[in-house]
């Protein structure tokens, strides 16, 4: 089992959509969890941490699932500006190095 | 203020030359750590230090990589006989502590632009 997994891409959605992301990671010691996000050609960029409880950031909401070791990542009302590949990060174990997720390209038409 | 920079931003290379990575972490930023993304593919771990030293360099593919970090500050990733399967997106990020965290403990790494690099 690869050590985080996420959902194959890309996905289409017309402005306006809600559009879920799904991960699941294989290291119950990860304590530490993210989405970034990375435009074509640049570097990743945080867009969320995910705290246990869940969290909100504007139209962003992340979920995290610890007993299926499992996170989300929800966008409502998705805008053109949306579109990226969206990365799933845990940390190994403890130690602040980061797994990444293969990522899911989001791409939002009009 | 200044970013995580990265040079050169490109960098075309013979299979068998040795090339050298150069990562400016953002200024005050203890922890610095190495990945490489090849086409189609997820970050990949290589190196993590902690001021000059390197817990954690169990990312690395080969005895041809090797790091340094110097003056607790820029880092050198240094990759001896290139070979084609090299070729990929070098980034370094930075972050303030980098030590064990506790939970619901968040650290925020800072990525550079990342070196391509081409080996032909």
């Amino acid at each position: 089992r690869k050590e985080v997994e996420q959902d194959p891409g890309p996905f289409n959605v017309p402005e306006g959509a809600t559009v879920a992301f799904n991960c699941t990671y294989s290291n119950s010691a990860s304590q530490s969890f993210f989405w970034y996000r990375q435009d074509c050609r640049k570097e990743p960029k945080l867009l969320m941490s995910v705290y246990s409880s869940g969290n909100e950031d504007g139209r962003f909401t992340a979920q995290l699932n610890r007993a299926s070791q499992y996170i989300s990542l929800l966008i409502r009302d998705s805008k053109l500006s949306d579109s990226a590949t969206y990365l799933c990060v845990v940390n190994r174990g403890g130690y602040s190095t980061l797994t990444f997720g293969k990522g899911t390209m989001l791409l939002v038409s009009p | 203020g200044a970013g995580v920079s990265q040079s050169p931003s490109n960098k075309v290379t013979e299979k068998g030359k040795d090339v050298e990575l150069r990562c400016d972490p953002i200024s005050g930023h203890t922890a610095l750590y190495w990945y490489r993304q090849s086409l189609g593919q997820g970050l990949e771990f290589l190196i993590y230090f902690q001021g000059n030293s390197a817990p954690d360099k169990s990312g690395l593919p080969s005895d041809r990589f090797s790091a340094e970090r110097t003056g607790g500050s820029v880092s050198t990733l240094t990759i001896q006989r290139t070979q084609q399967e090299d070729s990929a997106v070098y980034l370094c990020a930075s972050s303030l502590a980098g030590t064990r965290l506790d939970k619901e403990g968040k650290e925020t790494q800072y990525f550079g632009p990342g070196t391509r690099l081409l080996v032909l």
